[in-house]
């Protein structure tokens, strides 16, 4: 069936990396992308990878992609206070029932001064 | 500026009420969305729509309802047959597939 899977919360120290993990059910997923929800607002795209590259890199964030095992990871170098936020991963299946964009429940990061 | 537009920020419904949610988006995008988000629960989808007059249930239909007579718009009608209603509401447009979605900042709907 069509499921996104990520764990709900993770904690860290600022200046530490966050790592945020994610896996999908459909191979056929064309992009792969991660969205940050801060308190009250709607989502904004962060970053999104095609699924013929195994990683991305912008500035603080690195994504990888195991298009094997269906894991899509988010990484934050140098994590701030203003990266305290809901992470979302989200596949593209062709053909699916959702319109083609399936979301997972969401990963709180909580970052310690 | 494009982008897309929720409306209202905050809305209390008396129990028994329908109350229209507004989502409007200049982006000119074929595809809309509306979402439940609750804590804890991520994002549910509500409904759904790729072209104009056509719109399709998602996981979580009943008791709302919602309309595509334009492609710039997508109200969404909570209806006092939805026992639940309270919630924060998010609206969401693509160009196509494979198209990354962009988000209104959400409607809070409060029953009082």
């Amino acid at each position: 069936g069509e499921d996104v899977e990520q764990s709900l919360f993770l904690s860290v120290r600022e200046g530490d990396s966050s790592v945020i993990n994610c896996t999908y059910t459909d191979s056929s997923s064309t992009y792969l992308y991660w969205y940050k929800q801060e308190p009250g607002a709607g989502l904004q795209l962060l970053t999104y990878i095609f699924s013929n590259m195994d990683m991305k890199q912008d500035q603080r964030l690195t994504v990888l992609l195991n298009k094997k095992d269906k894991h899509l990871s988010l990484r934050i170098a140098d994590t701030q206070t203003g990266d305290s936020a809901i992470y979302f991963c989200a596949e593209t299946p062709r053909g699916g029932s959702q319109g083609n964009l399936i979301f997972g429940k969401g990963t709180k990061l909580s970052v310690k001064p | 500026d494009g982008g897309i537009t929720q409306s209202p920020k905050y809305l209390f419904r008396k129990e028994g009420q329908n109350v229209t949610l507004s989502c409007e988006q200049n982006l000119n995008h074929d595809a809309m969305y509306w979402y439940r988000q609750d804590p804890g629960q991520g994002l549910r989808l509500i409904y759904y729509s790729q072209i104009v007059n056509d719109f399709q249930k998602g996981d979580i239909a009943e008791g709302y309802s919602v309309s595509r007579e334009k492609k710039e718009s997508f109200p969404l009608t909570v209806t006092s047959a939805q026992k639940n209603p309270t919630a924060f509401y998010l609206c969401a447009s693509r160009l196509q597939a494979d198209t990354e979605a962009f988000f209104g900042q959400g409607t809070r709907l409060t029953v009082v």
